[in-house]
């Protein structure tokens, strides 16, 4: 069973609000993804981790979405400026490697309703 | 962009059926393809990979893959309404980015 922990569960924000979210990967897992699933059902890559350096990312990631995973404490994906459309599962992976060929482990979600 | 196509959107098998699912990218430069399995409310989990062409099985579950064609199939034999679940291809293309389809809705009916 995967150990990726994510909080919080569940987040409720008005339009133009802050909201933030953390992820903690599974131990010696030096990778951390994060996707955003909508309604539809549909993933979305925003941006991955190595340690704490950015692999890769989106655009929509470069202009209201900010992340990061400082040592020693959790990774965090922050919208700066929520609108309707952000509402979404956000979902946080890790894994051993960026690569493919490294399966990925899901934690459970944050759920993001924006009014 | 790469994309990775899913088909058919929903699958409805009677129990102990066999289920197909398939998946295309339209990026030759795939290295791999992951096979994950969602039950409604719950995060995604692995069942199966493969990077090379041919077939693997794993109990009730076979995947193909096809790398000229760049297409894999997931086949779940005796089906089980506990296979009821959105199931989603994710390719990966040496960018460390792994692309996901939409998925495909299975309904295994008893």
């Amino acid at each position: 069973n995967s150990k990726v922990i994510q909080t919080p569960r569940y987040l409720v924000k008005g339009q133009g609000q802050k909201a933030k979210m953390r992820c903690i990967p599974e131990k010696g897992h030096p990778v951390v993804f994060w996707y955003q699933q909508n309604k539809n059902n549909e993933f979305k890559f925003l941006i991955n981790f190595q340690n704490q350096e950015v692999l890769q990312q989106i655009d929509m990631t470069e202009k209201r979405f900010s992340a990061e995973c400082p040592s020693n404490s959790p990774c965090s994906l922050e919208i700066q400026s929520s609108e309707a459309g952000d509402s979404a599962l956000y979902l946080c992976a890790s894994s051993l490697s960026g690569r493919g060929y490294a399966e990925q482990f899901f934690g459970p979600g944050t759920r993001l309703t924006v009014l | 962009q790469q994309k990775v196509q899913q088909s058919p959107e929903s699958l409805i098998v009677p129990e102990g059926g066999m289920a197909s699912l398939n998946c295309t990218s339209s990026d030759r430069n795939v290295d791999y393809f992951w096979w994950y399995r969602q039950h409604s409310g719950k995060s995604p989990k692995m069942l199966m990979s493969i990077f090379s062409n041919g077939e693997k099985e794993e109990g009730r579950f076979t995947v193909h893959l096809n790398k000229a064609s760049l297409h894999t199939s997931l086949h779940i034999r005796d089906s089980q309404p506990s296979d009821s679940a959105l199931y989603l291809c994710a390719a990966d293309t040496n960018a460390y980015k792994v692309i996901f389809g939409k998925g495909t809705h299975l309904h295994v009916l008893p």
